[in-house]
This record gives structure tokens, C-alpha cells and sequence, in this order.
């Protein structure tokens, strides 16, 4: 699976759009982009995932690039809730290979007053 | 309510003792996983199984065991040879290849 890049931390205004970039320049075509959210001490949750196309749902937006070699959550509308680490994950979905997710470090999105 | 559910959330164990990390899932999803995560760090993958009675290496496999003997059930085995057990171990399942990851609440082991 390919590897991504994302910033360690990032800050963000409560009411403000949050975007979260993400660098996966050795992405294959036949991979996915998936984000979690992990909260202090929980499991992380799944967010969003995608191929090529931009996608939305209600909880955030993934844009991807043209070239597929980055991609961009966004959270509309961030909440002190939404302080958490945020994972983007590069999978390969080959069938007859395993279907792991490789966790890197992620990003801390610190959000606030 | 269909879930993931870890227990025990905190464990304590003393050193040279196996110790077994339970996960059950009524979600009826075929592949589960096992992670442990330090403080700081992300997740590293131990075990998986993407069916019954089938379970392969993680990247971190080492001083761990896992059975898969139920659909429902991926227990985690630390065993003695666990040089550095303390951490912050995570189940999930998933139905299929292409599809995300639920996760468990996690069970934070401490060896003393």
C-alpha cells in the first residue's frame, strides 16, 4: 500500500472549516483513500473514503486531485468535538490480497474557541 | 445495537504472565484485525483473520497469538515472549475487502 504524508498538527476556529491536506504522490490505481478519527484513548472511527471522484457525507467532504496524488478532508463546520488525530489512509482493495489499513501518526487537529 | 465489544478496558498483569485480550463482534463481518498503539504513535497491525479458522501476520506478530475458531470471536493471546506488552491494544472487523473498518473500544494493558 502506498504511503502518505500529513502534517503532525494543525489548529482550527470552532465555526470554521477545517481541512485537513494529505500527500499519497506513489498512490496506485487501484487504491482507495480512507480517513479515520481517533478521540483521546478511543478506537478510531471511520470518516470518509474515496477513489477519484470528490466525495461527501455527513460528516465531512474528501476532495482528491486530479492526479490522485493528494487529497483534502474537510469538515465544514469544526466543533470542539471534532479535536481528534486524523488518519488518511492509502488500501488496496486487490481482491486475494489482504484488506489491512497501515496507520501512520496522523494529524492532531486541535480545535478552538 | 451491533457493535464491537473489548474486554476488559484496563487490564493489569504481572510480568511472565500470559495474558488473553477478548474481542466479539455481532456485526456479522468476516475480517477481523488486532492493533496495539503506544502513546503518541500510530497504529501497528498484529494479527488478522479474514475468515473462520484462518488468520495471518501482522507487522508486529511477535509475542502474540490469536484463534479464530467463531465468526464472532477474535481473541488475542500475550504471551511471555512480549518483550514490551504495556500498550493500547484496538480490535476491528469488516465485512469485506472494500469496505472501512469498525472498531472496538480498545483494552489498555499495563504489565508491572
Amino acid at each position: 500500500d502506498a504511503k502518505t504524508t500529513q502534517p503532525p498538527s494543525m489548529d482550527c476556529a470552532e465555526g470554521r472549516a477545517a481541512n485537513l491536506p494529505c500527500n499519497h504522490s506513489t498512490i496506485s490505481g487501484n487504491e482507495y483513500v480512507y480517513w479515520y478519527r481517533q478521540i483521546h484513548s478511543q478506537g478510531p472511527q471511520y470518516i470518509i473514503h474515496g477513489l477519484k471522484n470528490n466525495e461527501t457525507n455527513e460528516m465531512a467532504s474528501l476532495i482528491i486531485t486530479e492526479d490522485r496524488k493528494s487529497s483534502t478532508l474537510i469538515l465544514p463546520h469544526a466543533t470542539l468535538r471534532d479535536t481528534a488525530v486524523y488518519y488518511c489512509i492509502v488500501r488496496s482493495l486487490n481482491t486475494g490480497t489482504a484488506s489491512k489499513l497501515t496507520f501512520g501518526t496522523g494529524t492532531r487537529l486541535q480545535v478552538t474557541l | 445495537d451491533g457493535g464491537i465489544t473489548q474486554s476488559p478496558k484496563y487490564l493489569f498483569r504481572k510480568e511472565g504472565q500470559n495474558v488473553t485480550l477478548s474481542c466479539e463482534q455481532n456485526l456479522n463481518h468476516d475480517a477481523m484485525y488486532w492493533y496495539r498503539q503506544d502513546p503518541g504513535q500510530g497504529l501497528r497491525l498484529i494479527y488478522y483473520s479474514q475468515i473462520v479458522n484462518d488468520f495471518q501476520k501482522g507487522d508486529i506478530a511477535e509475542g502474540y497469538s490469536v484463534s479464530r475458531e467463531k465468526k464472532e470471536s477474535f481473541p488475542l493471546t500475550v504471551t511471555s515472549a512480549q518483550k514490551n506488552p504495556t500498550a493500547f491494544y484496538l480490535c476491528a472487523s469488516s465485512p469485506g475487502t472494500t469496505y472501512g473498518y469498525t472498531f472496538g473500544s480498545g483494552t489498555r494493558l499495563t504489565v508491572v
